[in-house]
């Protein structure tokens, strides 16, 4: 079975302007979640979404927003692009009430100029 | 809140050595999970170990087990013969609830290097 898949793998952005990352989650998952990992830091939870509806929501602003779609990918958008977005997304997707691991995929690197 | 602490920002350990690798947590959570990830150079993050609070026996994946200690608030990996494989970031992590339907809150991460 593929794992979860992010694309891209590597982006390039200027200040202000707007990217999507997209993740599909392991066939079967039902929940996925954003993460956040700025160099040297700990991954930091974004959003995460089940069944289509966001489930939580981390310590972000309102430039970040997420959506999941009826096959249960997802979407991350930030809008406004600062210098401090550059980091490394994580998407991760899990079976809820099983009370075990979320899978990660290889993320996307995001750089902002 | 729940909040996770690392104190070993980076180990130098001799090969075939075992090595613990701390991890402190505060929750108000009755019921939480506890998970060690490992990440490489290559940036993906790799799923080594679960323990849920309400476990009785600590939890053992091969060469990994976890210190669970309740009370104390601890969590610590033991890598048993360590690997020069093994090399790589070690995150500690929290989530609430019984649930991998749950954020995780990770730890700042302990750099772990293997000398042959």
């Amino acid at each position: 079975d593929a794992g979860v898949t992010q694309s891209p793998t590597h982006l390039i952005k200027t200040r202000g302007q707007h990217v999507t990352l997209r993740c599909s989650p392991i066939s079967g998952h039902k929940s996925v979640s954003w993460y956040q990992q700025v160099l040297g830091q700990g991954p930091q939870f974004i959003f995460q979404y089940y069944e289509k509806e966001e489930r939580g929501r981390g310590n972000f602003p309102d430039r970040f927003s997420a959506r999941q779609f009826p096959n249960y990918s997802s979407e991350l958008n930030v809008n406004a692009l600062l210098l401090g977005d550059s980091a490394l997304y994580l998407c991760a997707s899990s079976l809820p009430g099983q009370g075990g691991e979320q899978f990660f995929g290889p993320g996307t690197r995001l750089t902002v100029l | 809140a729940q909040k996770i602490t690392q104190t070993q920002p980076g180990m130098f350990v001799q090969e075939k050595e075992a090595v613990t690798l701390d991890c402190t947590y505060d929750t108000s959570d009755p019921s939480y999970g506890l998970f060690w990830y490992k990440q490489p150079s290559s940036g993906e993050m790799i799923f080594l170990i679960y323990q849920g609070s309400y476990d009785q026996q600590n939890a053992t994946e091969g060469r990994y087990s976890l210190n669970f200690q309740k009370a104390r608030k601890s969590a610590n990996l033991v890598i048993s013969a360590s690997q020069l494989g093994d090399s790589a970031m070690y995150f500690c992590a929290h989530s609430p609830g019984y649930s991998s339907a749950s954020k995780i809150i990770f730890g700042s991460g302990t750099r772990l290097s293997i000398r042959p």
